[in-house]
């Protein structure tokens, strides 16, 4: 088992579908996130979960609904979305507190939206 | 408000040469510093990071970085590229609170090319 699992690794949807990105960490880690990655763009957080908690939403639109039901799994629906919002989805876990900064990241979703 | 450059979006050296791959940081706190590196359809790997204790942080794959406050930078170093190092490489920052969180603000990402 790798340490953050993600799937699907590619998906195509069109504007009107309604799918969603799952993640899974098997480190035992306490905090996990979402991040977009875009070309020749920094990567963006968007989500923050803490014990189950979310404790960040980076004015993510309300098309980005994240959900996490416990501290090993994260998921991201996504409906109605735009073409811009193609884009590598990266999971990532960490512990919480002073090593919070030391992410494990997943090999990504690979996002395309037609 | 915290924030990463990074000089270069793209860095060429030979096989055996230095590699040098440069971050300048803005924070109004101390700073957390990482570097992390993203090989070709993968997520991203730690290699290093500074939380305040030595200036010189040893990483994996034989990478360092040195935390200069009056620069504000922490650029990374190797003293000799091998081929498998080529992959994109991400400075980032975060501030003593938001490390707690893991909020960690990221550079626009330099990719290193090592020629044979």
């Amino acid at each position: 088992e790798t340490g953050v699992t993600q799937t699907p690794r590619h998906l195509v949807m069109g504007m009107t579908n309604k799918k969603s990105l799952k993640c899974e960490q098997h480190l035992g880690h306490n905090a996990m996130y979402w991040y977009k990655q875009s070309a020749k763009k920094p990567l963006e957080l968007m989500f923050v979960y803490n014990f189950k908690e979310q404790t960040e939403n980076n004015s993510v639109p309300s098309r980005f609904s994240p959900e996490c039901p416990n501290s090993s799994h994260l998921f991201l629906h996504l409906h109605t979305l735009q073409p811009e919002d193609s884009a590598l989805y990266l999971c990532a876990s960490s512990t919480y507190g002073s090593k919070a900064g030391e992410l494990f990241f997943g090999e990504g979703s690979r996002l395309t939206v037609l | 408000a915290q924030s990463v450059t990074q000089l270069g979006s793209h860095v060429s050296v030979s096989e055996g040469a230095l590699v040098l791959l440069r971050c300048n940081y803005s924070s109004s706190v101390p700073p957390y510093l990482f570097w992390y590196v993203q090989y070709p359809n993968q997520g991203l790997q730690l290699l290093l990071k500074y939380t305040s204790a030595a200036t010189l942080v040893k990483g994996i794959n034989g990478f360092e970085a040195e935390f200069k406050k009056s620069e504000t930078s922490f650029h990374l170093t190797k003293p000799s590229a091998h081929m498998s190092d080529a992959a994109e490489y991400f400075c980032a920052v975060s501030d003593h609170g938001s490390s707690n969180t893991g909020k960690l603000i990221f550079g626009q990402g330099t990719t290193l090319q090592v020629k044979p």
